[in-house]
Parts: structure tokens; C-alpha cells; sequence
């Protein structure tokens, strides 16, 4: 079965340091891999996912299938990225998806 | 387009009393799938509907949970006789074929 790993609950940092996400995942095939954010009040939204490799909002992550990682990145953070992020695993297009545990970033000014 | 809505936002049942989750999903989707958020955890997936289909319920409990997504009318998520480990925030989603899941804001549950 599938899983993802979340292994930073809170990740606290300061306005312009770089964030960087962890997440881990395990699956024998090729799944596709999502960053999700859900900011305070809101509801939760796709940030990014691995096949369209964009940059959203100054944020990047790199599938990297050696070490089934998918680590969100942003050299600048600002204070509105404060929120929770959750990655997250779909075995194929459709498929339900299997989310990590999450992660709450909080930027200081 | 309002986007994925969920009713009752908040939901207070007392132990063995059921509880009626509805999700309206976004315009032209025919696709909806309910996750359970359990206290300091992530998202959990219960069930993925289809128009009058159950595709997917490998994460529903066996016992007292059922889910229904009608010719007409929202999806529904059942909880019988509930306890207080149902107490969760309820989360559905909705997708065009095989596309982006979209989020509604969700159904907290709270079983005293």
C-alpha cells in the first residue's frame, strides 16, 4: 500500500528565509505527486503537482525517484505562505489520493 | 461557479444518533470522493463516487458508514449509531474525468 511521510509537523522561519518541505513516499510504481496548501479559514487548494512542473507562488518541488522524495521549496518565504501543506500521492489520473500528515509553515516578519 | 459545497458545516450528534454528511459537487463534475481528517492527522480517503456508482470504498469502515452520490441531488456520507471516534472533520471532493480534485470547506462532526 501506499504512504506518505510528513516528517516536519511545524516548520517556523523568518520572512525572506528559504523553506524547504519535506516529503517522502512510498509506492513500487510511478505515482503522481501533489503539493496541496490550506491557508487559515480557507478551504484546501492544489498548489502544485509534479507533472506540470510549475512554479506557483515561488515554490518548486523536484520529484526525485531514488529517494521517493518530493520536497516543496521556496528561496523567499513571506508571510502569507503561513499555512498548512500537505503532499500527497495519487496512484493514477482519478485514483483517490493518500496524503501525508502535514505540515504547518509559520513565517515571522 | 460556487464551488465544492458541504452542509452542515458543523454537525453535533449525541452517541448512537445518525449523522447526514451532503456534498454538492462543483457544475460538470460527476466525480466525488469523501476523506476524513481525524484530530493532528492528514486526510484520510473513506469512498470515490460516480453518478449512482460506488468506484472505490477501500477506506470506509465496514460497519456504519455508507455513501450514496444520486442520479439527482448532492452526495451523502451516512454515520449510524455514532461514537465519539467519529468525531472528525469530513472533507469532499469533486473532479472532472480524471482531472483535479477540488475541496469543499468541510463538515465537522462532534459526538458527545
Amino acid at each position: 500500500a501506499q504512504r506518505v511521510t510528513q516528517p516536519e509537523k511545524l516548520l517556523s522561519v523568518f520572512k525572506g528565509a528559504p523553506v524547504e518541505l519535506k516529503c517522502n513516499y512510498s509506492y513500487s510504481g510511478s505515482p503522481e505527486l501533489f503539493w496541496y496548501v490550506q491557508y487559515s479559514r480557507q478551504r484546501l487548494q492544489l498548489l502544485l503537482r509534479h507533472i506540470s512542473r510549475e512554479s506557483i507562488k515561488g515554490f518548486t518541488a523536484d520529484l526525485n525517484k531514488g529517494e521517493t522524495s518530493f520536497h516543496l521549496k521556496k528561496p523567499f518565504a513571506q508571510e502569507e505562505d503561513s499555512a498548512m501543506y500537505y503532499c500527497a500521492l495519487q496512484k493514477a489520473a482519478g485514483n483517490k489520493l493518500t496524503f501525508g500528515g502535514g505540515t504547518r509553515v509559520l513565517v515571522k516578519p | 461557479n460556487a464551488g465544492v459545497m458541504q452542509n452542515p458545516r458543523h454537525l453535533v450528534r449525541r452517541r448512537g444518533q445518525e449523522a447526514r454528511l451532503r456534498c454538492s459537487p462543483m457544475k460538470g463534475h460527476s466525480h466525488v470522493y469523501w476523506y476524513r481528517q481525524l484530530p493532528e492527522e492528514g486526510l484520510k480517503f473513506m469512498v470515490y463516487l460516480q453518478k449512482e456508482n460506488i468506484i472505490d470504498e477501500s477506506g470506509m469502515p465496514k460497519e456504519r458508514f455508507s455513501a450514496e452520490f444520486p442520479k439527482e441531488g448532492p452526495s451523502i456520507l451516512r454515520i449510524q449509531q455514532v461514537v465519539r471516534g467519529d468525531s472528525a472533520a469530513y472533507f469532499c471532493a469533486s473532479s472532472p474525468e480524471r482531472d483535479e480534485q477540488f475541496f469543499g470547506p468541510g463538515t465537522r462532526l462532534t459526538v458527545l
